[in-house]
């Protein structure tokens, strides 16, 4: 079945650091590819998506590329800040359905 | 406008029981799904719901089940409860069975 890895965490990194947090997947077909960020107590929002092989899908300074040949979909940012602390979940779901696979999420601490 | 509600924030229950959860969508949302995320891991889904019928069954036992009401409200019950129960249950929400679902705080269940 589909599913989604990310790398291990913690990842703790200091103020304007370089992120990446690398994550791979298993599926059929086309699936379109998300990244979540949840904050401590909150529910999940979503970061940004790509629905399709070379999509760039970027938002607050966060990106991803859509990598088809490598099944990879990692997040970068070029400098983060201490706000940017959360638990971050790289997501699948299948084309034609809505059903959201999960990687394990990636626990980033930013330090000032 | 609000987002997705959910109810109650915190809950626990005894080994054995029962437990309903419930979800309010964003107004003018059709389709609910429910999730289950065990401390540490990546969110597990369980249910879709869209104009009130089951869309989507995740690898849940029986004792888990769901239902949407006319207003697009949705509650999920547990029966039977056991120790590994215990997780935060997130509920989506979205226009239809194929937008963006925008999730909500969660209800965090404890069983003791």
């Amino acid at each position: 079945g589909d599913s989604v890895t990310q790398m291990e965490g913690p990842v703790t990194l200091s103020e304007e650091a370089f992120l990446t947090i690398n994550c791979t997947y298993t599926a059929t077909g086309y699936p379109s590819l998300f990244w979540y960020v949840q904050y401590p107590g909150e529910g999940l929002q979503l970061l940004l998506k790509a629905t399709k092989a070379d999509d760039k899908g970027s938002n607050k300074g966060f990106e991803a590329t859509y990598r088809k040949e490598t099944t990879s979909f990692h997040l970068e940012k070029g400098s983060v800040q201490v706000s940017d602390s959360a638990v971050y979940f790289c997501a699948l779901s299948a084309r034609g359905a809505q059903k959201l696979v999960f990687g394990q999420g990636t626990r980033l601490t930013i330090n000032p | 406008d609000a987002g997705v509600t959910q109810s109650p924030t915190h809950l626990i229950k005894t080994r054995g029981q029962h437990v309903t959860l419930r979800c309010s969508p964003i107004s003018g949302h059709k389709s609910v799904s429910w999730y289950q995320q065990v401390l540490g891991q990546g969110p597990q889904f369980i249910f879709q719901y869209y104009e009130k019928e089951e869309r989507g069954r995740g690898n849940f036992p029986d004792r888990f089940s769901a239902r949407q009401f006319p207003n697009y409200s949705s509650e999920l019950n547990v029966n039977a409860l056991l120790l590994g129960d215990s997780a935060l249950y997130l509920c989506a929400s979205s226009l239809d069975d194929k937008y963006e679902q925008f999730f909500g705080p969660g209800t965090r269940l404890t069983v003791l």
